[in-house]
């Protein structure tokens, strides 16, 4: 069965500091992978997805990720951190074949020091 | 805005009691997910529905069922509540079984509260 590993539920960052999000999947094939936003009190919002065209992929408001099958990793990052960034991030997986069901991992809340 | 509509926002009911969830899919979406967020569960998967069929079923209660009705919009139904169904009921839609073209749009999420 696919799943995703989100390490550290809680990740401060200063504001215009790096922004790292960990994600490892553990899947028997290549999946597709997902990153969503949550920001409070509002739905989740695709920030960006691997779906094996590219292995590094950029998303909306300066996100991106690299997809590493030696690692089975799908890291979140952003080079500098802006105050909206805080929200609960989301990393999903997703089998390439099969029915179209998202598995979350845990989400890690980010939080910007001004 | 993801185009996705799901009511009421929020819902407070009683032990025992039935509510029902409504979700509206972006326009030209066939697939309907429904998935549920708690703290101690996390999201979870709970049921798809494709052009009014049923596709996909993941941890759903045998207390709760779904459908999609011929206009695509779909509604879940949680009976016999308890305590622990308190939780974000998020509803999702996509086009549909398209492989990696698919994207599902999340809708803001329905808060049910059981007391």
């Amino acid at each position: 069965a696919q799943s995703v590993t989100q390490l550290g539920s809680h990740v401060s960052v200063s504001e215009g500091a790096l922004v790292l999000l960990r994600c490892n999947y553990s899947s028997s094939v290549p999946p597709y992978l997902f990153w969503y936003v949550q920001y409070p009190n509002q739905g989740l919002q695709l920030l960006l997805k691997y779906t094996s065209a590219a292995t590094l992929v950029k998303g909306i408001n300066g996100f991106e990720a690299e997809f590493k099958k030696s690692e089975t990793s799908f890291h979140l990052t952003k080079p500098s951190a802006h105050m909206s960034d805080a929200a609960e991030y989301f990393c999903a997986v997703r089998e390439p074949f099969g029915n179209e069901k998202l598995t979350f991992g845990t989400g890690t809340r980010l939080t910007i020091i001004p | 805005d993801s185009g996705v509509t799901q009511t009421p926002k929020h819902l407070i009911t009683a032990t025992g009691q039935r509510v029902t969830l409504r979700c509206s899919p972006r326009s030209g979406d066939l697939s309907v997910y429904w998935y549920q967020q708690s703290l101690d569960q996390g999201l979870q998967f709970l049921i798809q529905y494709y052009n009014g069929e049923e596709r996909a079923k993941g941890n759903i209660l045998e207390r709760f069922s779904a459908q999609q009705f011929p206009d695509l919009h779909s509604e879940l139904n949680l009976s016999s509540l308890e305590l622990g169904d308190s939780a974000l009921y998020f509803c999702a839609s996509s086009v549909g079984p398209q492989g990696a073209t698919d994207t599902q749009y999340f809708g803001p999420g329905t808060r049910l509260t059981v007391l």
